[in-house]
C-alpha cells in the first residue's frame, strides 16, 4: 500500500525567508502524481504545486518549487520569499496514475513570523 | 475560491443517527470524490462518484453512502453514527477522470458526534 510521511508536525518562517518542507513517500508504482495541497483555517484545500512522477524537471509555481528526488522517494516543497498569507497546513498527497484517489500525509503547520 | 461548496459548515449529532452532508460542484464537474479528515490527521478517501456512479472506495464502512445527481452536486450519508465518525468532511470535484484532471475542495462541514 502506498502511504505518504510528513515528519515535520510545525515549521516556522521569518517573513520573506525561505522554508522546505519535507515529504517522502512509499509506492511500488512507477507512475504517479504528486502534490502538495495548502489548508488555511478556513479549511479549504488549495492545489499548492504538482508533480507527474514522468517528469525529471522540478515543478516550480512562482515562489513555490519542488525537489522530487524519485528514486529517495522525496518531495519537498521550498516557498521563497514567505508571505503572512502563507501561513496555513500543508499537506503533500500522492495519487497512483489512472485513479482519482488522493493519499494524504499527516500535514505540517507552517507559521510565518513578521 | 474553487467554486465548490458544502453544506452545512457544522453539524452536531448524536451517536446511532443518520446525517447527510451535501456538495455542489462546479458547473461541468462530473466526478466527485469524498474524503474524511479527522482532527490533525491528513484527509482519507472514503469514495468517488463519476457520472452518478460509484467509481472507487476506500476503507469505510457500507454505513457511509454516497449519491450524485445530474446537476452537479452530491450527497455523503452516514448511518448509524460512531462517536469516531467526528471529522471534518471535505468533497472535491473535477471534470472526468483521468490524471490531467485537477481536484477542487470544498471548504468542508465539521461533523461532531456525541
Amino acid at each position: 500500500a502506498q502511504t505518504v510521511t510528513q515528519s515535520q508536525p510545525e515549521m516556522s518562517v521569518q517573513e520573506a525567508e525561505t522554508v522546505t518542507l519535507s515529504c517522502t513517500y512509499d509506492t511500488s508504482e512507477s507512475d504517479y502524481y504528486l502534490f502538495w495541497y495548502k489548508q488555511p483555517p478556513s479549511r479549504q484545500m488549495i492545489l499548492v504545486i504538482r508533480q507527474e512522477a514522468y517528469k525529471q524537471q522540478n515543478a516550480t509555481e512562482n515562489r513555490f518549487s519542488v525537489n522530487f528526488q524519485k528514486a529517495a522517494k522525496s518531495f519537498s516543497l521550498k516557498i521563497s520569499d514567505s508571505q503572512l498569507g502563507d501561513a496555513a497546513m500543508y499537506f503533500c498527497a500522492y495519487r497512483r496514475r489512472n485513479t482519482d484517489k488522493l493519499i494524504f500525509g499527516t500535514g505540517t503547520r507552517l507559521q510565518v513570523f513578521p | 475560491e474553487t467554486g465548490v461548496t458544502q453544506s452545512p459548515t457544522h453539524l452536531i449529532k448524536t451517536r446511532g443517527q443518520q446525517v447527510t452532508l451535501r456538495c455542489s460542484s462546479q458547473s461541468g464537474h462530473n466526478t466527485v470524490s469524498w474524503y474524511q479528515q479527522a482532527l490533525g490527521q491528513g484527509p482519507q478517501f472514503i469514495f468517488q462518484y463519476y457520472r452518478e456512479e460509484e467509481n472507487g472506495r476506500g476503507n469505510f464502512p457500507p454505513r457511509f453512502s454516497g449519491l450524485q445527481f445530474p446537476n452537479y452536486s452530491s450527497e455523503l450519508n452516514v448511518n448509524a453514527l460512531e462517536l469516531d465518525d467526528s471529522a471534518l468532511y471535505l468533497c472535491a470535484s473535477s471534470y472526468g477522470t483521468g490524471e490531467q484532471e485537477t481536484q477542487y475542495f470544498g471548504p468542508g462541514t465539521r461533523l461532531l458526534v456525541l
